[in-house]
Formats: structure tokens, C-alpha cells, sequence
């Protein structure tokens, strides 16, 4: 089946350095990748979608420029956290959907914290 | 606009009983519905889902959910629990165009012994 291979599983940087997470479509091409963020007890929240070669679109309230997102090929995104924050510790998850494949496919997630 | 409730956010049941998480949606076109089980600091595992074939759709895991749209309810069934379903389990909505997902709050399924 479908799998996205995320990296790193979890990353402690520190405040004010940029961090970045890798999702990997493995055997399918992803289109369209979906990044959330997920606080302790809480559901996911979208924070942007990004279709291969165009900019990605940004969900209301998240900074574009603090949360940087490259989907340059079809089979990788990337998210930079940029200058983090200790608010910016979350449970970060990407989702990606290829071409013609009806559902979605979840990588493992990012757990980040920063101290 | 599309949203989903789930009933609860805490599922408590023994080992053998019957397993039920609600979830509810509200959609103004034909809605997808999916759930998935998140393990903790895990991503997200899809259980079943309903694409508007079949109301009464069956997943893995012998989980369960039936699609009744007179009152906009996509409930989990699972007619046993098992001590590895205790997880926390997640309702999602999107449409037809397969675009973004609307998750629920969540639901934490506890299982005893």
C-alpha cells in the first residue's frame, strides 16, 4: 500500500534555530501534501496545503513565513519551522494524496519540541 | 462548511463488550466520511471509510460504522473489544473532491480487563 515515510520522528532544538520536517511519498507521487499540527490531547488542526510546484496555501492564523512549506517533486515536502519558539512544540503530521488515488496517506509524525 | 462532533472524549469499555464512538457531521454537499486510529506518538491509521456506495461499511480490525444521513451520524461499532483498540480514534470529513480533512476532537478508547 501507499506509504509516507516522515522525518525526524521527533527533534528537541532550540529557541531561535529552524527545524525541518521531511514527508516522503515511497511508492506513489504526492500531488497534494496536507501538514497538521496536533497539541497534547487535541485533534488535528490543518495548517496548509501544498500541491506539487505551486505555493502552498495557508489555513487562517498560521504565519506563512514562520512555517515554510516546499512540495518541489512529487514524491517530497518539507516543513521548516522557522526561528522556533517553545510554543511551537507540537505533534507535527503530514498527509499526502497522489493523482487519481482516492484517500489519504499519513505519515508518521514529527514530535518537536523546543527548549 | 463541513464539521464533525464526536460524542464523547472518553470511551471506557471491557475487554469482550461492545465498542460505539459516535461521530456526527455536518456537510452542505454529499459527504466522505472516514475514521482513523492514532496510536500515541504515531500518525494516523485509517480504519474504514464511506465514499456514498455502500451505507454500512466494514474495516479493518473488525471495526465497523453505518452511514445514516437522515441523521447526519457515521457511528464505530466493533462488536468485541480487544485490549489493542485502546487507542484514540478520530471521525474525518471531506467531500467528493477529496480536498482537505475535517477531523472530530477525538475520542480515547480505554479497554479494561
Amino acid at each position: 500500500g501507499a506509504v509516507v515515510s516522515q522525518h525526524p520522528s521527533w527533534v528537541i532544538c532550540k529557541s531561535g534555530t529552524s527545524v525541518k520536517i521531511e514527508c516522503r511519498s515511497l511508492d506513489f507521487q504526492a500531488t497534494t501534501m496536507f501538514w497538521y499540527r496536533q497539541f497534547p490531547k487535541q485533534s488535528l488542526m490543518l495548517m496548509a496545503t501544498s500541491n506539487e510546484g505551486s505555493k502552498a496555501t495557508y489555513e487562517q492564523g498560521v504565519e506563512k513565513d514562520k512555517f515554510l512549506i516546499n512540495h518541489a517533486s512529487l514524491t517530497l515536502s518539507t516543513l521548516t519551522v522557522t526561528s522556533a519558539h517553545p510554543e511551537d512544540s507540537s505533534f507535527y503530521i503530514c498527509s499526502a494524496r497522489g493523482a487519481g488515488a482516492y484517500g489519504y496517506t499519513f505519515g508518521s509524525g514529527t514530535r518537536l519540541t523546543v527548549v | 462548511a463541513q464539521s464533525v462532533t464526536q460524542l464523547g472524549s472518553h470511551v471506557s469499555v471491557s475487554e469482550g463488550a461492545l465498542v460505539l464512538l459516535r461521530c456526527n457531521y455536518s456537510s452542505s454537499v454529499p459527504p466522505y466520511l472516514f475514521w482513523y486510529v492514532q496510536y500515541p506518538n504515531q500518525g494516523l491509521q485509517l480504519l474504514l471509510k464511506y465514499t456514498s456506495a455502500a451505507t454500512l461499511v466494514k474495516g479493518i480490525n473488525g471495526f465497523e460504522a453505518e452511514f445514516k444521513k437522515s441523521e447526519t451520524s457515521f457511528h464505530l461499532t466493533k462488536p468485541s473489544a480487544h485490549m489493542s483498540d485502546a487507542a484514540e480514534y478520530f471521525c474525518a470529513v471531506t467531500d467528493a473532491s477529496y480536498g482537505k480533512l475535517t477531523f472530530g476532537q477525538g475520542t480515547i478508547l480505554t479497554v479494561h480487563p
